[in-house]
């Protein structure tokens, strides 16, 4: 079986700080992992995915986030914060394709707060 | 404008009824889903298809049924069997393959009075 773990509920930052947050999965096998955004009462937006190659993946709105295979981490991050930020982060994983569906399986989510 | 568009953006359902959520997409995605958020839970999968006329059971389906007879639209109905229906529900839909991303509409935001 499959999990993703967010484990802060929420994250506050103040506006220009960096901000991280956290994600860990438990999976067997390379997994493909993905990070959207919600805003309220809105859809998911996609933000970024880790595939393969570089740990160091950049995305959409200044985001990036890093694979660590050792640590089964993909922590999002941004170098300065903005208040346009605050919003509602999940992280995905996926395993790849072997012949049939594969289940995509979300963390519950991270609202991030950014403060002025 | 490419996208997904899920409709009504609210919907009221009495007791005992059926109520069919709409979900059209003109990305010419094969694969479709339907997820359900609660708060705190995260998204759960409901159904999904991975081609025309071919649709599965996810994690949490009981209660809910779909059709997929055209490739742009996956229409969920959300019946009487249903106990709980109250929530926000997402439809999304994606290239074939692991590795592709999501795309989401805008939720359908059920709620029974």
């Amino acid at each position: 079986a499959q999990s993703v773990a967010q484990p802060e509920d929420q994250v506050n930052v103040a506006e220009g700080n960096p901000l991280t947050v956290k994600c860990t999965y438990s999976v067997s096998g390379n997994p493909y992992l993905f990070w959207y955004v919600q805003y309220p009462n809105r859809g998911l937006q996609f933000l970024l995915k880790y595939i393969t190659g570089d740990n160091l993946v950049k995305g959409s709105y200044g985001f990036e986030a890093e694979f660590n295979k050792s640590q089964t981490s993909f922590h999002l991050k941004k170098p300065s914060a903005l208040v346009s930020d605050s919003a509602l982060y999940f992280c995905a994983v996926r395993l790849p394709n072997s012949g049939g569906y594969q289940k995509v399986t979300f963390g519950t989510g991270t609202k991030l707060q950014v403060i002025p | 404008d490419g996208g997904i568009t899920q409709s009504p953006k609210y919907l009221f359902r009495k007791e005992g009824q059926n109520v069919t959520l709409s979900c059209e997409q003109n990305l010419n995605h094969d694969a479709m889903y339907w997820y359900r958020q609660d708060p705190g839970q995260g998204l759960r999968l409901i159904y999904y298809s991975q081609i025309v006329n071919d649709f599965q059971k996810g994690d949490i389906a009981e209660g809910y049924s779909v059709s997929r007879e055209k490739k742009e639209s996956f229409p969920l109905t959300v019946t009487s069997a249903q106990k709980n229906p109250t929530a926000f529900y997402l439809c999304a839909s994606s290239r074939r393959g692991s590795n592709t991303e999501a795309f989401f509409g805008q939720g359908t935001r059920l709620t029974v009075v």
